[in-house]
């Protein structure tokens, strides 16, 4: 039930910024953009999410369009350890805790140095 | 920085054998899960579970498959007869559940059915 488009695959030299694009043009009005990452077999790990404004932390800053229908994650400054599988997620939160996460793919995202 | 653990890191068994896999959610945290991931392939939800009862649960989840919350602490995942088809990481995951929006996960426990 993958309501999002992600490449399948992306590289980045270490030290540079990667930008990890999404698509999800179906998305509704109450559902927030998600971004795990999974490296190397071991459990997702919560990166970051929003609604419609753009977000930061200390991981990662998210890009999200005016219309909502894409969004970007970006890695201001990659490096190796960042090697991984990047999923983007969209599901409602609020009012909605119990809901499953559906996991498409994602990006392979590669850091070299 | 409190973290979901599960246990054993790697199970083999044979076809037909129970097993129970074992997570620890964070403390405090009111809403669990488990997750599997063949391997290659997509992280699949399977089962959520709340107030001591599974809240959702998906077409993987069949009755061969069951959870439990014994005590205070563990949520367990059990597989009453284990088939070849159900080699994978099995992942729990939890949430906080007041106002908070972000699932948790362990680092998986990976059973071979032999």
């Amino acid at each position: 039930d993958a309501k999002t488009t992600q490449p399948t695959s992306m590289d980045c030299a270490e030290g540079r910024a990667a930008n990890l694009p999404c698509n999800h043009s179906t998305i509704s009005g109450n559902e927030y953009v998600y971004w795990y990452r999974q490296i190397h077999s071991q459990g997702p790990q919560y990166i970051i999410h929003g609604l419609k404004n753009n977000e930061t932390n200390e991981m990662a800053s998210l890009i999200i369009t005016e219309d909502r229908k894409s969004s970007t994650l970006i890695l201001p400054h990659a490096t190796l350890r960042d090697t991984a599988v990047y999923y983007c997620i969209v599901r409602v939160a609020r009012g909605s805790t119990l809901g499953r996460l559906y996991f498409g793919r994602g990006t392979q995202l590669t850091v070299w140095p | 920085e409190p973290e979901v653990t599960q246990t054993p890191s790697h199970q083999v068994t044979q076809m037909g054998q129970e097993v129970i896999l074992r997570c620890v959610p964070i403390s405090n945290h009111l809403y669990f899960y488990w997750y599997r991931q063949i391997l290659g392939q997509k992280v699949e939800f399977l089962v959520s579970f709340y107030n001591n009862e599974i809240s959702e649960k998906s077409e993987i989840f069949d009755d061969q498959f069951s959870v439990e919350r014994p005590d205070g602490s563990n949520f367990t995942l059990k597989i009453r007869s284990t088939k070849l088809e159900d080699s994978a990481m099995y992942f729990c995951a939890s949430l906080p559940g007041r106002a908070a929006d972000t699932q948790y996960f362990g680092p998986g426990t990976r059973l071979t059915v032999l």
